[in-house]
């Protein structure tokens, strides 16, 4: 079955505590990345990666934290620090983040809640 | 700088109306694309269209079709016919040399189909 697998698809987490969102893809894609969505927002960038053992840090990074140890893995972390993480969070890949491979291949998403 | 505004935040239709959503974007690059995804309730984005800004050939997809000018920074997106299964948020996105061609987007519009 291919396709990229996030996981938990539900997650509630209590203030002061870190949480970690699964994305595994089996596309061999190069690049990954990390969105939260909130109502009336769109889509905003958290973190993304172009390759293993490297990774950028997106428009709303604050918060979070990532590794790229495997191609096919790109986890995140929301740590503490993030104040209101409440949110859809989409994992994302694509072939290559250069030129006209920029189609972006989208997870069925983690709705993390804090309680 | 880079912005995709999508104006219209909520769109009702009853089935069978045709239903446009309006996309403008700005941006300083010559070479840019734009994208349109669909999000129905289930949360995963699906992919609609990918547009280089040098192809301005408006395009059909059964009763789906876009409108690229780049005169006025827009890229629409029509419905034909609608069905209740149009029912989602739809998305309008940027991507661009300027920003290393990471994925921007519209804030999203909702469209409800009524049987």
């Amino acid at each position: 079955d291919g396709g990229i697998t996030q996981s938990p698809k539900y997650l509630f987490r209590k203030e002061g505590q870190n949480v970690t969102l699964s994305c595994e893809q089996n596309l061999n894609h190069d690049a990954m990345y990390w969105y939260r969505q909130d109502p009336g927002q769109g889509l905003r960038l958290i973190y993304y990666s172009q390759i293993v053992n490297d990774f950028q840090k997106g428009d709303i990074a604050e918060g979070y934290s990532v590794s790229r140890e495997k191609k096919e893995s790109f986890p995140l972390t929301v740590t503490s620090a993030q104040k209101n993480p409440t949110a859809f969070y989409l994992c994302a890949t694509s072939p290559t983040n250069r030129g006209a491979n920029t189609e972006a291949f989208f997870g069925q998403g983690t709705r993390l809640t804090v309680v | 700088a880079q912005k995709v505004t999508q104006a219209q935040t909520e769109i009702s239709v009853v089935e069978k109306e045709d239903v446009t959503l309006d996309c403008v974007y700005e941006t300083r690059d010559t070479t840019y694309y734009l994208f349109w995804y669909k999000q129905p309730p289930s949360g995963e984005l699906v992919f609609l269209i990918r547009r280089n800004s040098f192809d301005e050939q408006n395009e059909i997809s059964g009763r789906y079709s876009w409108n690229f000018q780049k005169s006025t920074s827009s890229f629409n997106f029509t419905i034909t016919a609608s069905q209740v299964v149009d029912s989602a948020v739809y998305f309008c996105a940027l991507s661009d040399y300027s920003n290393d061609y990471k994925l921007s987007f519209g804030a999203g519009t909702t469209v409800t189909v009524r049987a």
